[in-house]
């Protein structure tokens, strides 16, 4: 059954430095996504991506994060200068189309900063 | 904006008991509504959807009915197993406010003891 991964499964960071988590999303959709949780919190959604180019961001999505597709098969969330409170479990998540139809997740990358 | 909330949690219930986990939500539109589950160690999966009022989304013995005169989407197990135990998400997507990102509730943790 096909699969999004995500690596690594945890990672740590000190405070300031660049972090980047990857994803692979499956391979025939078009819709790529990221979402964060910090512990205790709701899911909240960050950003998706379509057409090479982003497609909605909320705010939470400022100026030190980017995504990327740098290749056909990979997908990544670049926080440029880590904070404390960006420690979170993060996920990827891909879709088919965009509307109505299952978004399918990854395992996260829980994000330590310290 | 958009927003749902679920019952607080945690839930603990007996192997073979009824399960009901509170959703409610707020929307402009007329949104999809989601559950999905969370199991340890693993990614978020969907569990089941409803499109439209008084659509039942059912799955693996669970069922869910999208109540627009309620703005509710309760999600209900006649007879739990131990597998069951996971952390269950309500959530919801607006096309025409809010693209095709998910918003969530809180999460339920529920464990199902033997």
């Amino acid at each position: 059954e096909p699969e999004v991964t995500q690596t690594p499964s945890h990672q740590v960071t000190q405070m300031g430095q660049e972090v980047i988590l990857r994803c692979v999303p499956i391979s025939n959709h078009l819709y790529f996504y990221w979402y964060r949780q910090i512990l205790g919190q709701k899911v909240e959604f960050l950003v998706s991506f379509y057409n090479n180019e982003i497609s909605e961001k909320s705010e939470i999505f400022d100026d030190q994060f980017s995504v990327e597709r740098p290749d056909g098969s990979n997908f990544t969330l670049k926080i440029r200068s880590t904070k404390l409170e960006d420690s979170a479990m993060y996920f990827c998540a891909s879709s088919e189309y965009r509307m109505n139809t299952e978004a399918f997740f990854g395992q996260g990358t829980r994000l330590t900063v310290v | 904006g958009n927003s749902v909330t679920q019952m607080e949690g945690p839930v603990t219930l007996s192997e073979e008991a009824f399960l009901t986990i509170n959703c409610t939500y707020t929307a402009t539109g007329y949104p999809s509504l989601f559950w999905y589950v969370q199991y340890p160690g693993e990614g978020l999966q969907l569990l089941l959807k409803a499109t439209k009022a008084d659509d039942k989304g059912s799955n693996k013995g669970f069922e869910a009915t999208y109540r627009k005169e309620t703005t509710s989407f309760h999600l209900e197990k006649g007879s739990v197993q131990v597998s069951d135990s996971a952390v269950y998400f309500c959530a919801l997507s607006a096309k025409e406010t809010s693209g095709s990102r998910l918003t969530f509730g809180e999460g339920t943790q529920l464990t199902v003891n033997p």
